[in-house]
């Protein structure tokens, strides 16, 4: 079975700073891997994705993302975060074929993100 | 453009009455539609997918039924809530045979059971 762990509940950072959320994953073969933000009292809206090729996966709002495969990691990163980024950050991963359930998306449990101003 | 929409966006509703709570989505056909249930501090559970018309797939058992009665309509239904069933009930849908699996979310909707 496929899953996703978001090891930190609440990440806070000050604006102009760097900031990452981290993801690590477990899945049975290649992962396609996703980044989804939510805004209070919203659906969630898609970031960015891995499928394949480079390891470095550019987004939205300035957002890139980084595939290690040998850490089975996707963290999430912004050089200089502001404060309109803070939101919950969720990570997901799908498994490449997974047959009967190869639509099925697993989440992690969200990352609250918190810019300091 | 693709749209998609689920109301209401939020529903107090006591113990034991039913619920139904409705998404459509516009500008595409035969999409990938999905119902999320977002507990806090517990991420989303997939609840239902379905890939046709009266095609439904249950990823958990539980007090709920999901019906796809048109191309583009999904409901989300309970014939006699619990109070575990409080949540945000998300709806989404996704481009079918698409490697790409990208999620498009409604705006949600928050249940409360009391």
């Amino acid at each position: 079975a496929q899953s996703v762990a978001q090891p930190e509940d609440q990440v806070n950072v000050a604006e102009g700073n760097p900031l990452t959320v981290k993801c690590t994953y477990s899945v049975s073969g290649n992962p396609y891997l996703f980044w989804y933000v939510q805004y209070p009292n919203r659906g969630l809206q898609f970031l960015l994705k891995y499928i394949t090729g480079d390891n470095l996966v550019k987004g939205s709002y300035g957002f890139e993302a980084e595939f290690n495969k040998s850490q089975t990691s996707f963290h999430l990163k912004k050089p200089s975060a502001l404060v309109s980024d803070s939101a919950l950050y969720f990570c997901a991963v799908r498994a490449l074929y997974s047959g009967a359930g190869s639509y099925q998306l697993t989440f992690g449990k969200g990352t609250k993100l918190s810019v300091i101003p | 453009s693709q749209t998609i929409h689920q109301w209401p966006a939020t529903l107090v509703q006591p113990v034991g009455s039913p619920l139904s709570l409705e998404c459509t989505v516009e500008g595409t056909s035969n999409p990938n539609l999905y119902w999320y249930r977002q507990a806090a501090g517990r991420g989303l559970q997939l609840l239902f997918y379905s890939v046709g018309i009266g095609q439904i797939s249950s990823e958990v058992p539980q007090n709920l039924s999901a019906s796809r009665p048109q191309d583009r309509q999904f409901i989300l239904s309970s014939k006699k809530l619990l109070l575990s069933d409080s949540g945000f009930y998300l709806c989404a849908w996704s481009v079918r045979d698409s490697l790409n699996e990208k999620l498009f979310f409604g705006s949600g909707t928050q249940l409360s059971v009391l």
